[in-house]
């Protein structure tokens, strides 16, 4: 089976940078996504790591590590607007179905 | 180019209904994955059809069932509505192929009230 942990709430302020952690265990591993959804909106992508190390993607970075199971996402230069859920999400070895963590809900503060 | 359109949005039914719900992917897009989205569970995963054919089933009763077309376009259904099923139903278009390093994109989504 497949477990993702991360935070449940995060408070941030404008103009500050804030990291969301993911853990995961999985039976077999493909890819890890992170998305973000804004209250009743559509999830849309953010980034996909299928390697150790960083991708980044003008504000946003995220991090993987297969070894520890475990991802970072970063998100520099708060604004209001990034106030949003962010899931993390880990694909298996052979499967295309996305396993989801139930979020992480951030707010950005003034 | 289009997104993926599911319909309706917004929906109410009575326990005991069935209800079907729909999604056109984006165009050329051949996978199409469907996920429930509730407060206490998040989103988990209900199936994903590739060429008409279901590649993948996650851990739901068989009250919920789903095909997809020709044209790729795809239904889910869901019979006996119990108040547990509403939610958020989304549902997922891509190539299909394992290297996607662009993501699945989701579409709106429909809101089931089961009353």
């Amino acid at each position: 089976g497949q477990n993702i942990d991360q935070p449940t709430e995060m408070t941030a302020t404008e103009g500050a940078i804030v990291q969301i952690n993911c853990t995961y265990q999985t039976s077999g591993f493909n890819g890890l996504f992170w998305y973000q959804q804004h209250a009743g909106e559509a999830p849309t992508f953010l980034s996909y790591n299928v390697l150790d190390g960083l991708e980044e993607k003008g504000r946003f970075s995220s991090f993987l590590s297969r070894s520890k199971g475990y991802s970072y996402l970063l998100l520099k230069e708060l604004q209001m607007k990034d106030s949003a859920s962010y899931l993390c999400a880990v694909t298996g070895a052979g499967s295309y179905q996305l396993t989801f963590g139930k979020g992480t809900k951030l707010s950005v503060i003034p | 180019k289009a997104g993926v359109t599911q319909t309706p949005r917004y929906l109410i039914k009575t326990r005991g209904q069935q209800v079907t719900l729909s999604c056109s992917p984006i165009s050329g897009h051949r996978s199409v994955s469907w996920y429930q989205q509730t407060p206490g569970q998040g989103l988990q995963f209900l199936f994903e059809y590739f060429s008409e054919t279901q590649r993948n089933k996650g851990n739901f009763p068989g009250r919920f069932s789903g095909r997809q077309f020709s044209n790729s376009r795809s239904e889910m259904n869901v019979s006996t509505l119990e108040l547990g099923d509403s939610a958020l139903y989304l549902c997922a278009s891509s190539l299909g192929q394992k290297t996607t390093n662009y993501g699945y994109t989701f579409g709106s989504g429909t809101r089931l009230t089961v009353v």
